[in-house]
């Protein structure tokens, strides 16, 4: 088992449409970051939230850190086909000193 | 984008055949990892750098090694591949004074199949 398990795993939307990707584990993390992979390339950093409850967002998607700091999520306004890619949550998890996760991975797909 | 670069970009090689992969940046960050990516489980830490000389082991670490003589240079070492190394291999740098909250930036990627 991953110990940042992301859902759901694929996603295939109409341009326009809300959407929000989940991630979670039983794990307490000082923060978490979320990344955007577009095919053939590495993960581009979107944003990182430290502090549980936080809220953070950036243009049309909106990022929210659970108070336990446990799960995150991310929530995208009126889709565009520019969405599309993997969504990556990470961190480090209090109890392992300096060992860095990703999650599982969602794969957007924003269809025009 | 960061400077970072990723040699060789596509190898397909033999079980039991040795295997280096080299990550090189021109940021002079100090950090610099070693991630595999396999579907279903999103990107996995096999190695990190924290300077040169000084590694340490991440998730996935049994069957690589790694060795960094220089700032620059990162090298991710297949003793005698297997084909569950089969994978996309990505390089990522910090400059990391906060492994949590340091932004990595990533190489474009190593297409690695072991037959």
């Amino acid at each position: 088992t991953q110990l940042l398990e992301q859902s759901p795993q694929f996603l295939s939307i109409q341009e326009g449409e809300n959407l929000t990707v989940y991630c979670n584990s039983s794990s307490v993390f000082s923060s978490l970051q979320w990344y955007r992979q577009e095919p053939g390339e590495g993960p581009v950093l979107l944003v990182t939230v430290v502090t549980g409850g936080e809220v953070k967002k950036l243009k049309r998607l909106t990022f929210q850190f659970g108070d336990a700091r446990k799960d995150s999520s991310l929530h995208i306004t009126a889709a565009q086909p520019g969405d599309t890619g993997l969504y990556l949550c990470a961190g480090v998890p209090l109890n392992t000193g300096n060992q860095f996760y990703f999650g599982t991975g969602t794969s957007l797909t924003v269809i025009p | 984008d960061a400077g970072i670069t990723q040699s060789p970009r596509h190898k397909v090689t033999e079980t039991g055949t040795p295997v280096t992969l080299r990550c090189h940046q021109t940021e002079n960050h100090r950090y610099m990892y070693w991630y595999r990516q396999d579907p279903g489980h999103g990107l996995r830490l096999i190695h990190y750098s924290y300077g040169v000389k000084d590694t340490d082991k991440g998730e996935v670490s049994d069957g690589y090694s790694v060795s960094r003589s220089k700032t620059e240079d990162f090298l991710l070492t297949l003793e005698s591949a297997t084909s569950s190394q089969t994978s996309v291999y990505f390089c990522a740098i910090s400059e990391s004074t906060s492994l949590s909250t340091d932004t990595q930036y990533f190489g474009p990627g190593t297409r690695l199949t072991v037959l």
